[in-house]
């Protein structure tokens, strides 16, 4: 069975630092990967996807970056966090033969 | 645009009694309909999908939905509601077209509050 993982459960960065999220994914080749934001426990906003090794696509310009280095890896960095930049981030991922996608337990990060 | 839209914030209801969780949706094509469930502090689990066939569609925990092409519209449903049901609820659509990125499209949330 596929299992996605996701760390660190939660973040307290100072503004200005930087961030690392890692996602993994096990159980399936060649996924369609996810970097969701959630803000104040409400609405998604999608922030990067990714169908493929190297293959990233930005939905929303801001102060991130994401970065698939393996098939079942997907990194969301920054290099300066921002105060907006708090919030819930999750990952999910997809496949050609299901429809649907199936999300990580998701990183809460606060920037204080 | 397309869009989906939950019209209700929050949706009170007595446990034992029927849920309805509303989800309309702007998108063109035939698309593919889902709906997912948020635990406080956790990821979204999925609940079900329709892609094509029969328009009661069951899923996960005792939930179903309605598909309803003429009214544009995906309501969760569920017979009798538990407090363990209590939580967010998420409508999603997969427009028609988005080809291999197996993007979705997120409704804003239905709080679904379950009262002993």
């Amino acid at each position: 069975s596929q299992t996605i993982h996701q760390w660190p459960a939660t973040l307290v960065q100072p503004v200005g630092s930087p961030l690392s999220l890692e996602c993994t994914v096990e159980g399936t080749s060649n996924p369609n990967l996810y970097w969701y934001r959630q803000a104040a426990g409400r609405g998604l906003q999608l922030l990067f996807y990714s169908v493929g090794i190297g293959q990233i696509s930005s939905e929303v310009p801001q102060n991130l970056s994401a970065s698939r280095p393996q098939d079942r890896q997907f990194i969301l960095s920054s290099k300066k966090l921002l105060l907006s930049d708090s919030g819930f981030y999750l990952c999910a991922w997809s496949s050609f033969s299901r429809y649907e996608q199936y999300f990580g337990p998701g990183t809460r990060l606060t920037v204080t | 645009a397309q869009s989906v839209a939950q019209p209700e914030d929050q949706v009170n209801v007595a446990e034992g009694n029927p849920l309805t969780v509303k989800c309309t949706y702007s998108v063109s094509g035939n698309p593919y309909l889902f709906w997912y469930v948020q635990y406080p502090n956790r990821g979204l689990q999925f609940l079900l999908k329709y892609i094509t066939g029969d328009n009661l569609v069951k899923g996960s925990y005792g939930f179903e939905a309605e598909f309803n092409k003429s009214q544009t519209s995906f309501h969760l449903k569920k017979p009798s509601a538990l407090v363990s049901d209590s939580a967010l609820y998420f409508c999603a659509v997969r427009p028609d077209g988005s080809g291999n990125t197996g993007k979705l499209i997120f409704g804003q949330g239905t709080t679904l509050q379950v009262k002993p």
